[in-house]
């Protein structure tokens, strides 16, 4: 039963910003909205999360709507090694994590 | 800083093989996840443990599969009688408490059930 809905891939130049969408209009209140992303013969891998407000980090950006009903993963400068399967990802109060398909991003020199 | 360590990586057996993976989290986690990745199905989450105790595992798909969490540092999966259609990657996961807080992963058993 997954809560959250990806496009199923993207390509992208590299050094060039990606923007990555999510929606997830039965968010309750208190999900917070997690992004993983999975390499090749690797475990997913924690990116960035949030709750209501925007967030940044060393590796990207979070977007949150205003509704809370969507998101956007930015990495501001795509480089060959993130290429990779994005995982939008809401996380419950008990503790669950719904995965969804993600979104399989292609990086082009 | 280790993270999660899962054994073994590969493993491949005959069916109707008893299987068992492996997984130590990172000292300290208070939660424990066992997800199943193929390509039909994605990331499943199988079962989880807080405080080393079973809180959900819904995600198990039959009466063969049984996991374990006899401590905080370790934690097993276990198939019995293994099955083609099992074959898949397994990962183990572990968190702290709290909705806000990642969890981190191991790079998977991959399992062929032959």
């Amino acid at each position: 039963d997954a809560k959250t809905t990806q496009p199923n891939s993207m390509e992208s130049n590299e050094e060039e910003p990606v923007h990555l969408p999510c929606n997830h209009s039965t968010i309750s209140g208190t999900d917070y909205i997690h992004w993983y992303r999975q390499l090749p013969s690797q475990g997913p891998e924690y990116v960035i999360h949030g709750l209501t407000s925007n967030v940044n980090n060393r590796m990207a950006s979070l977007a949150i709507a205003e509704d809370r009903k969507s998101s956007t993963l930015i990495l501001h400068r795509a480089t060959l090694r993130d290429a990779a399967v994005y995982y939008c990802i809401l996380r419950d109060n008990f503790n669950k994590f719904y995965f969804g398909s993600g979104t399989k991003l292609n990086v082009k020199p | 800083d280790a993270g999660v360590i899962q054994s073994p990586r590969h493993e491949v057996t005959e069916m109707g093989q008893e299987v068992t993976l492996r997984c130590k989290p990172i000292s300290g986690h208070d939660y424990l996840f066992w997800y199943r990745q193929t390509m039909m199905r994605g990331l499943e989450l199988l079962i989880y443990f807080n405080n080393n105790v079973p809180i959900d595992d819904s995600g198990m798909p039959e009466d063969r599969f049984s996991a374990k969490m006899p401590n905080a540092s370790f934690s097993t999966l276990k198939i019995q009688p293994s099955e083609p259609r099992d074959s898949a990657v397994y990962f183990c996961a572990s968190s702290f408490w709290g909705n806000n807080q990642p969890q981190h992963f191991g790079d998977g058993t991959r399992l062929s059930i032959l």
